[in-house]
């Protein structure tokens, strides 16, 4: 059984679009992330959520909106798409956000925005 | 600021033992992760250390120094299928994980 999935895997997309991605966790977690990959590999931390709260918000642009509607679910839309949105984007949870909670990541979305 | 820095490639021989080197510079410490990475997969974990000191598990082994800001992890008897990207991240006082850009690490026959 996978552990943490996301859909789609892959998104090609015009700029300008507005798309979603969805992450679902069976581990029974409190605590789920959004992470960008770029081209470079740094994992970047976008937003944090535990128990359907924002607890991280890094400074991203406001046309990336997570939304978690329990907390096995973390969704991700993203509007008026640009190109430099090209990236990978992992899903994650995580027993809690204290020290030492491991992360358990999805298999990622490759976005590629035209 | 937060940094994390690591090697971005290292070249190792099958069968042989590499050390790939993590410093870190965080507001507050919470301990320290390493997940391996293979090419277009998730990162996975390997290991997370919170004391001074080495921890062992299998081939891999963990070490951690909190006085100098330093860790590194440890691969043994290396395998091929061991060619993977490996991240070092540092917990900082807010229990947010500061990630380093990986270290590639190619393994020849």
């Amino acid at each position: 059984d996978t552990a943490v999935s996301q859909t789609p895997k892959y998104l090609v997309t015009q700029m300008g679009n507005d798309k979603s991605i969805k992450c679902e966790q069976n581990l029974g977690h409190d605590t789920m992330y959004w992470y960008k990959q770029d081209s470079k590999k740094f994992l970047k931390i976008m937003f944090s959520y535990n128990n359907k709260e924002l607890i991280i918000n890094e400074t991203v642009p406001n046309r990336f909106s997570p939304k978690s509607p329990d907390k096995a679910h973390l969704n991700l839309h993203i509007n008026s798409l640009e190109l430099g949105d090209s990236a990978v984007y992992f899903c994650a949870s995580s027993q809690g956000f204290a020290g030492g909670e491991t992360q358990y990541f999805g298999p990622g979305t490759r976005l590629l925005v035209l | 600021g937060q940094n994390i820095d690591q090697p971005t490639e290292m070249t190792a021989t099958e069968g042989a033992i590499v050390q790939i080197n993590c410093t870190y510079q965080t507001s507050g410490f919470n301990g320290l992760f390493w997940y391996q990475q293979h090419a277009g997969e998730a990162p996975t974990f390997l290991s997370y250390n919170v004391l001074d000191g080495l921890e062992e598990k299998g081939r891999f082994s963990s070490f951690l120094s909190r006085s100098k800001g330093y860790s590194y992890l440890l691969l043994k008897e290396l395998q091929m299928k061991d060619s993977a990207s490996y991240l070092c991240a540092a917990t900082d006082s807010n229990y947010q994980l500061i990630w380093g850009a990986g270290t590639k690490l190619i393994i020849k026959p």
